[in-house]
């Protein structure tokens, strides 16, 4: 089945900065997903992107659905971004099947 | 929000019991899907819908069963719960085969 691989595994930062997480993926996708999970445990959509570029206010997202991956960009990072953020993907071959990558834990210092 | 509500959201439960999870949807959304959360693991796909009725295995689906008898409910079972299915349960919905899936609120299980 497809693989779905994300990194950095872990980041740290202070508030303010600006980071980028990635997602790859082995196999052609048909749609993908980038989640937020709080610390309280929810999980929260924040983008709904099987190509090109979204932005939603200090997040923005592209995947480049040809070379297999997505980038998620936080600027201006606050210390409610903390958590861990999923990628998740439906793999053209395996249709019905959303499947998630391991997640980058995310960690704001004030 | 989706209108998704897992219950219960907590349970502790004792080796070789049954066990039923439900999740309820408002949204008619015809797929459903059952994950589990486990550290080091991230969410793996356990069972998922596609109907009423209409169901198919996920990454992880052993001692798992589930059942869709209303478009509304998706119910998992753990026929005979053991400590390796302790973990955080959630339940997911989709409109469509691809289209954008929204999550429940979790469900934390112990099997002592």
């Amino acid at each position: 089945g497809i693989q779905v691989e994300q990194s950095p595994p872990d980041l740290i930062l202070q508030e303010g900065a600006n980071s980028t997480l990635r997602c790859n993926f082995s196999d052609s996708v048909n749609n993908l997903q980038w989640f937020h999970q709080n610390p309280w445990g929810q999980l929260i959509n924040l983008f709904y992107i099987p190509s090109g570029t979204k932005q939603n206010g200090r997040l923005s997202a592209t995947t480049v659905a040809t070379e297999r991956y997505s980038l998620l960009y936080i600027s201006s990072s606050q210390t409610t971004d903390s958590g861990v953020y999923f990628c998740a993907v439906h793999g053209s071959s395996n249709t019905g099947k959303l499947i998630f990558g391991q997640g980058t834990t995310l960690q704001v210092k004030p | 929000d989706a209108g998704i509500t897992q219950s219960p959201r907590h349970k502790v439960t004792e080796t070789g019991t049954p066990v039923t999870l439900r999740c309820h949807q408002t949204e008619n959304h015809r797929y459903m899907y059952w994950y589990r959360q486990d550290p080091g693991h991230g969410l793996r796909l356990i069972h998922y819908s596609y109907g009423v009725k209409d169901t198919d295995k996920g990454e992880v689906s052993d001692g798992y069963s589930v059942s869709r008898s209303k478009t509304e409910d998706f119910l998992l079972t753990l026929e005979s719960a053991t400590s390796s299915q302790t973990s955080v349960y959630f339940c997911a919905i989709s409109e469509g085969e691809e289209t954008e899936a929204f999550f429940g609120q979790g469900t934390r299980l112990t099997v002592v």
